[in-house]
């Protein structure tokens, strides 16, 4: 078990440009979640997968903002035409739907600046 | 609803005194209670957790947590800092089987040595 990974690590972009990042969830995990955190604050939630079925994605920050996770494996995040303000670390989570607690692991994060 | 308060943004203490961080929550239902740490530019890892098994709960490093149901608060403590015991704590509740968590907004612990 090599725990949640995400890729890139960071990620500099100029605005106006599209950037994927890449979330890879603990093998035997079903539930894969995205988040976004600015400095100083905690976890915003954004999305929410459980296999490849999206149950939650009214939290998107927007239409630019869209998530997949098409066999159920690894997501993948977009942001199209980035804007400064798109600037943040964003989050990967996993967690087994076996477990009633919801105990959520999470990735490394990917560090996105828009210039 | 639910909600998380974290009372306090920055907490400073010497190495080797305790650390106190505080946590009070808001739930209509019984809540499963988290507290994650976050180093600098990690991520996040988390300590421990309270499911109603035991109200004082130990976790990784040293620390522990106590559930008080009449005070609705799940502080975290640790008997003796350490430097490496520097960075954010995030406090975090959620219904049991949903998925979303509900997060405080993080104490900055500083260690002074």
């Amino acid at each position: 078990d090599t725990g949640v990974s995400q890729d890139p690590r960071h990620k500099i972009t100029k605005r106006g440009q599209n950037v994927t990042f890449r979330c890879d969830p603990i093998s035997e995990h079903n539930r894969l979640y995205w988040y976004r955190q600015t400095l100083g604050q905690g976890p915003e939630f954004l999305t929410y997968f459980q296999n490849e079925a999206q149950l939650e994605k009214s939290r998107l920050l927007s239409d630019r903002f869209s998530a997949e996770r098409p066999k159920g494996s690894f997501s993948t995040l977009e942001i199209q035409r980035t804007e400064q303000g798109d600037s943040a670390m964003y989050l990967c989570a996993s967690s087994s739907g076996d477990s009633s607690y919801n105990e959520q692991f999470f990735g490394p994060g990917t560090r996105l600046t828009v210039l | 609803a639910q909600s998380v308060t974290q009372l306090d943004s920055h907490v400073s203490v010497s190495e080797g005194t305790p650390v106190l961080l505080r946590c009070n929550y808001s739930s209509s239902y019984s809540p499963s209670l988290f507290w994650y740490v976050q180093h600098p530019n990690k991520g996040l890892q988390l300590l421990l957790k309270y499911t109603s098994a035991a109200t004082l709960v130990k976790g990784i490093n040293g620390f522990e947590a106590e559930f008080k149901k009449s005070e609705t608060s799940f502080h975290l403590t640790k008997p003796s800092a350490h430097m490496s015991d520097a960075a954010e704590y995030f406090c975090v509740v959620t219904l049991r089987s949903n998925y979303q968590l509900i997060w405080g907004a993080g104490t900055k612990l500083i260690i002074k040595p």
